[in-house]
């Protein structure tokens, strides 16, 4: 079955950086888009970022571009999402997604990111 | 920006009928997908592509669109589905950013 394990969430002070993984099985990754996608806690759901199969098209939300950067390794069947230049405003559980075909489908558990000083 | 309108709230009583809104100016070219949240719990798709339904999901959810408005319908409303719900679709400009609306909670009581 499709399993999308994320981790490296954690507590950060503002202007710090952290490295998201999310680890996939259970279907042919490299067949897939992936996306990155947040909720800030008691708000609703940000799409974030998108990157394709190839890796070779990639798409940010205007709320990180310019600090954020998705990537992915299709051998290792994992994604990535390094975040720089973290602000308050960037709090929020953090879920991969594999997209289907626009659209994300399976979701995993989400991984907190708490940016404070 | 795009953006996709949902209501706040929704409530029903068990066994009625409920239905959740969505409008977006592009929604008569980008299908629209539906997602049902559980406190504590992630997404899980319901709808896909205007009224498709994933293996799994039970024949009460569907969906169906009308110009800009997609409609989210739950044909007799169980308890167990009070949860929140959200609908998502890519802009129109043709890069794929995707775009959630703000989330109906749905009350089942």
């Amino acid at each position: 079955q499709v399993q999308l394990v994320e981790s490296g969430g954690g507590l950060v002070k503002p202007g710090g950086s952290l490295r998201l993984s999310c680890a996939a099985s259970g279907f042919t990754f490299s067949d897939y888009y992936m996306s990155w996608i947040r909720q800030a806690p008691g708000k609703g759901l940000e799409w974030v970022s998108y990157i394709s199969s190839s890796g070779s098209t990639i798409y940010y939300a205007d709320s990180v571009k310019g600090r954020f950067t998705i990537s992915r390794d299709n051998a290792k069947n994992s994604l990535y999402l390094q975040m720089n230049s973290l602000r308050a405003e960037d709090t929020a559980v953090y879920y991969c997604a594999r997209l289907f075909p626009l659209g994300p489908d399976y979701w995993g558990q989400g991984t907190l990111v708490t940016v404070s000083s | 920006s795009y953006e996709l309108t949902q209501p706040p709230s929704v409530s029903v009583s068990p066994g009625q009928t409920a239905r959740i809104t969505c409008s977006g100016d592009a929604l008569p070219k980008k299908y629209p997908y539906w997602y049902q949240q559980k406190s504590g719990q992630a997404p899980v798709l319901v709808i896909y592509e205007d009224s498709k339904r994933p293996s799994g999901i039970p024949e009460r959810f569907s969906g169906s669109s009308s110009g800009t408005m997609a409609t989210l319908t739950i044909s007799g409303a169980q308890v167990e589905d009070e949860a929140d719900y959200y609908c998502y679709s890519t802009d129109s400009s043709g890069n794929h950013r995707g775009v959630f609306g703000g989330g109906t909670k749905l009350t089942v009581l």
